[in-house]
């Protein structure tokens, strides 16, 4: 057990809808990292948030959001859903702010839309 | 071509085999990340280095920085070592990580 949790594991949308994925971070750690992992993609950087603030951006659609709150949970919205949207997604936590440090990955939350 | 490239793609081995898995990559890098995936989907990290070498029990990860290369060995593998392993270079430019498309490991007893 990594200490990241996600929720939800699984969902399953239509197109055109929109979904909340929610992360919460191990205790102490500030960075909140978020990936997405399809079949013909692999593993993807979404985008970084540290202490509330977002710190880098990947590959990340203009149709998805993240925020990151006081508490550290983070939330990834994605909406206006396609079919090549379904994917796992993970969120990872680490302490400090640069990337360089070992990040503890959630279980995932395993979308699909139909 | 891919900013990370990971060989083999696929590799079966006979329990207790040394088994390496290579890393090339073309970005500058502050460090590298490789990580193990199991069948239910769930990411650990495996090691986190910059420089030289590093060993967790059977595991062992290596690093040049200014060949832009690194290896993951496994040293006696088992069956349980079965899995997919990543290896993630964190980008200088960008502050993120990229991704190799793994390497599916499956060890028979």
């Amino acid at each position: 057990d990594s200490g990241v949790t996600q929720t939800p594991k699984h969902l399953i949308t239509a197109t055109g809808q929109r979904v909340t994925l929610r992360c919460s971070p191990r205790s102490g750690d500030l960075s909140v990292y978020w990936y997405q992992q399809s079949l013909d993609q692999g593993l993807q950087f979404l985008i970084h948030y540290y202490n509330g603030e977002e710190r880098a951006k990947g590959n990340i659609l203009e149709r998805f959001s993240a925020q990151q709150f006081p508490d550290l949970h983070s939330e990834l919205n994605l909406s206006s859903l396609e079919l090549g949207d379904s994917a796992l997604y993970f969120c990872a936590s680490s302490l400090g702010l640069a990337g360089v440090g070992t990040q503890y990955f959630g279980p995932g939350t395993r979308l699909l839309v139909l | 071509k891919n900013e990370v490239e990971q060989s083999p793609q696929n590799l079966t081995a006979q329990e207790g085999e040394f088994i390496t898995i290579n890393c090339s990559y073309s970005v500058g890098i502050s460090a590298l990340h490789w990580l193990q995936q199991h069948p239910g989907g769930g990411i650990v990290s495996l090691f986190m280095l910059s420089s030289g070498k590093k060993k967790h029990g059977r595991l062992i990860a290596t690093i040049n920085i200014q060949e832009k290369h690194s290896s993951l060995h496994i040293t006696a593998s088992h069956p349980r070592d079965s899995a997919v392993y990543i290896c993630a270079p964190f980008m200088e430019y960008g502050n993120k990580l990229v991704f190799g498309a793994g390497t599916i490991l499956r060890v028979k007893s």
